[in-house]
């Protein structure tokens, strides 16, 4: 069963706005990851946010956690159409240990130029 | 080339043919993990390996089969190709982050797989 909802399922915006995308998960976490997905390619790593953090930077992206509301935000800031992507949220759970990540179903963003 | 390569890209089958997408990662990390992604569903994890011979049953394992002789190797076999296993499949790798449970993934490219 899928851990990460993320919300919208899929959202358009001008260039240069910023895009901002919700994950709800179930179970308690020991982290939070951000992924990426270009049109037919695998997913790359965005940024990670433990359970202890609540903000999180790196360049234009601003990710928060809230663990009381099992939610977390991603904000892109001053997007360009190279942001145009599906964006997943992915959960590691308080098990810890090799059994990889729960991903949610993703939010497709297109820039508009 | 470093990094991890799944292969073949794009594969067509029949119904009840043996089908195996093989995936390969050049880092030695200890982890590896096929995922399948379909429209509706997002990633579900099939199988996963901690290391060399051991591997372990995700969300979805039915009609799959995993061997992890070698680190670096981790093939997925499809043992009678079904309609329903029509997806994009991705293997992953990582190793274990500072913390319990940090694993950041590395994803392949992706294995496109038709089942006719």
């Amino acid at each position: 069963s899928q851990q990460g909802e993320e919300d919208p399922q899929a959202l358009s915006i001008q260039e240069g706005e910023n895009a901002t995308m919700n994950c709800s998960y179930k179970t308690s976490i020991n982290n939070l990851q951000w992924y990426r997905q270009n049109s037919g390619r695998g997913l790359v790593h965005l940024i990670l946010i433990r359970s202890n953090e609540r903000e999180k930077h790196s360049g234009r992206l601003r990710v928060t956690l809230d663990t009381s509301k099992k939610s977390s935000s991603l904000l892109i800031t001053a997007s360009r159409a190279a942001d145009t992507a599906s964006y997943f949220c992915a959960t590691a759970d308080s098990g810890g240990g090799a059994d990889g990540l729960t991903f949610g179903k993703g939010t497709h963003l297109i820039i508009q130029p | 080339d470093a990094g991890i390569t799944q292969s073949p890209r794009y594969k067509i089958t029949e119904t009840g043919r043996q089908v195996t997408l093989m995936c390969h990662q050049t880092w030695s990390h200890s982890y590896m993990f096929w995922y399948r992604q379909d429209l509706g569903h997002g990633l579900r994890l099939i199988y996963y390996s901690a290391a060399a011979d051991i591997t372990d049953k995700g969300e979805v394992p039915d009609g799959y089969v995993v061997s992890r002789s070698k680190t670096e190797n981790f093939p997925l076999t499809l043992e009678s190709a079904t309609r329903s296993q029509t997806s994009v499949y991705f293997c992953a790798s990582s190793e274990p982050g500072t913390g319990f449970g940090a694993n950041v993934l590395t994803f392949g490219a992706g294995s496109r797989l038709t089942v006719l």
